[in-house]
């Protein structure tokens, strides 16, 4: 498997626009989490889907955040309108509750990151 | 509000010297503890997974240690390279959910 993919790498926007970020987790996993890393504050979760459903997003900073998860292969985060401090590297991860041997791991894979910049 | 924390925030060892990591937790009912390890610029790799029943894990020149009682965790790694330097992060998921509270990691730097 590729891993978790997340597209794009980069983005440079300016303040007002909409950004969208989209994430592909790994084939069978079952949960998906977003997680934005900022020096100040370090890895936040944002919100997390179990089979599609989003269980907690608590983690949302304001409502121009929102996220969804149409299917079990796509993911999207999107900000609007965006601000000079919604600048981050955006994560998506996914994890698999049980494995085929039945165990219970929860290992979390992360793709390499979305790098926003808001001008 | 479960909380983590990774002391030092930054170190340096010289290559073949033993290291121990550490993460603190404020709130023992833990489900799963996780060591990650973030090159620059890049995602976060989970290097050992210990869930609740478990005292320790090892792979390869890492062992991880859990003490849930007392709120803490260890990563030991013997023997550090220069390809060893990275940030390294602990995370912590609360019982009955699957939400990973982050460390703001160790940054470690072996010198050759």
């Amino acid at each position: 498997d590729a891993g978790v993919i997340q597209s794009p790498r980069h983005e440079v926007t300016e303040m007002g626009q909409e950004v969208t970020l989209r994430c592909k987790p790994i084939s069978g996993h079952d949960y998906l989490f977003w997680y934005r890393q900022t020096m100040m504050r370090g890895l936040e979760l944002l919100i997390y889907f179990n089979n599609n459903v989003p269980i907690d997003d608590s983690g949302m900073p304001e409502d121009r955040f929102s996220a969804k998860m149409p299917n079990a292969s796509f993911s999207t985060l999107k900000i609007q309108p965006s601000e000079p401090r919604d600048s981050a590297v955006y994560f998506c991860a996914s994890s698999l509750e049980t494995d085929l041997w039945g165990h219970s791991g929860n290992t979390i894979y992360f793709g390499e990151g979305s790098w926003l910049t808001v001008v | 509000k479960q909380e983590v924390t990774q002391i030092p925030a930054a170190l340096s060892v010289p290559e073949g010297e033993n290291l121990v990591l550490n993460c603190s937790f404020t709130d023992s009912a833990i489900y799963n503890l996780q060591w990650f390890r973030q090159d620059p610029g890049k995602g976060l790799t989970s290097l050992l997974l210990i869930q609740s029943s478990q005292r320790e894990q090892t792979s390869g020149r890492l062992n991880a240690s859990l003490d849930k009682s007392s709120g803490r965790s260890t990563l030991y790694i013997a023997a550090p390279q220069p390809g060893d330097s990275a940030t390294y992060l602990c995370a912590v998921s609360t019982s009955g959910t699957y939400k990973y509270i982050f460390g703001t990691g160790t940054r470690l730097k072996v010198l050759a």
